[in-house]
């Protein structure tokens, strides 16, 4: 299996600009989330599906955050309009059941001038 | 609400000597405990979980943990550190299944290990 996939790796905008980030979660998991990693906030849990549907969106910054997953295979996090203080590494896990350990992506780094 | 602590932020250690990276945690029912390690620019890489039995559990690298119920902590150990253990580690906990919704991983923020030639 190749593994929870993202993309982009690397992501420079403006502020003001739209950013989509994806995701392909690994075949056959159920579950996936999106989390933020910043050094002074640690990793957040921002927001994660199950069967492709929203369970806890609680995490979310703000309403220039959404999430969609329209299929078992592709996620989005969208922000817009981004602003610097969103620059961080987004990264996407995914789970195939209840007890299993999380997979997570390589990252996507978002950086926002 | 379920929390992680991981009291030091950096762990320098000697090639060749055991190495422990300290973690507590806080949460309703029996824990359901995870570490992880990120390298560099990489995503978290799981290495091993406690859900139930043998206190002490074996993993990747030759990583093992002891979960220690009284004492509410899941110490990471390895009895003989390498260079390539260098890397960011997360403790992490989840709460036993009540229903819906209830699938969250707490992190905690992480200990920088080091491991000098």
């Amino acid at each position: 299996d190749a593994g929870v996939i993202q993309s982009p790796r690397h992501e420079v905008t403006e502020m003001g600009q739209e950013v989509t980030l994806r995701c392909k979660p690994i075949s056959g998991h159920d579950y996936l989330f999106w989390y933020r990693q910043t050094m002074m906030r640690g990793l957040e849990l921002l927001i994660y599906f199950n069967n492709n549907v929203p369970i806890d969106d609680s995490g979310m910054p703000e309403d220039r955050f959404s999430a969609k997953m329209p299929n078992a295979s592709f996620s989005t996090l969208k922000i817009q309009p981004s602003e610097p203080r969103d620059s961080a590494v987004y990264f996407c896990a995914s789970r195939r059941n209840q007890g299993g350990e999380l997979f997570f992506g390589e990252g996507s780094r978002l950086t926002v001038l | 609400a379920q929390s992680v602590a991981q009291p030091e932020d950096q762990v320098n250690v000697a090639e060749g000597n055991p190495l422990t990276v300290k973690c507590t945690y806080s949460v309703s029912g029996n824990p359901y405990l995870f570490w992880y390690v990120q390298y560099p620019n990489r995503g978290l890489q799981f290495l091993l979980k406690y859900i139930t039995g043998d206190n002490l559990v074996k993993g990747s690298y030759g990583f093992e943990a002891e979960f220690n119920k009284s004492q509410t902590s899941f110490h990471l150990k390895k009895p003989s550190a390498l260079v390539s253990d260098s890397a960011l580690y997360f403790c992490a906990v989840r709460a036993p299944y009540s229903g819906a919704g209830s699938y969250q991983l707490t992190f905690g923020k992480g200990t920088k290990l080091s491991v000098i030639p």
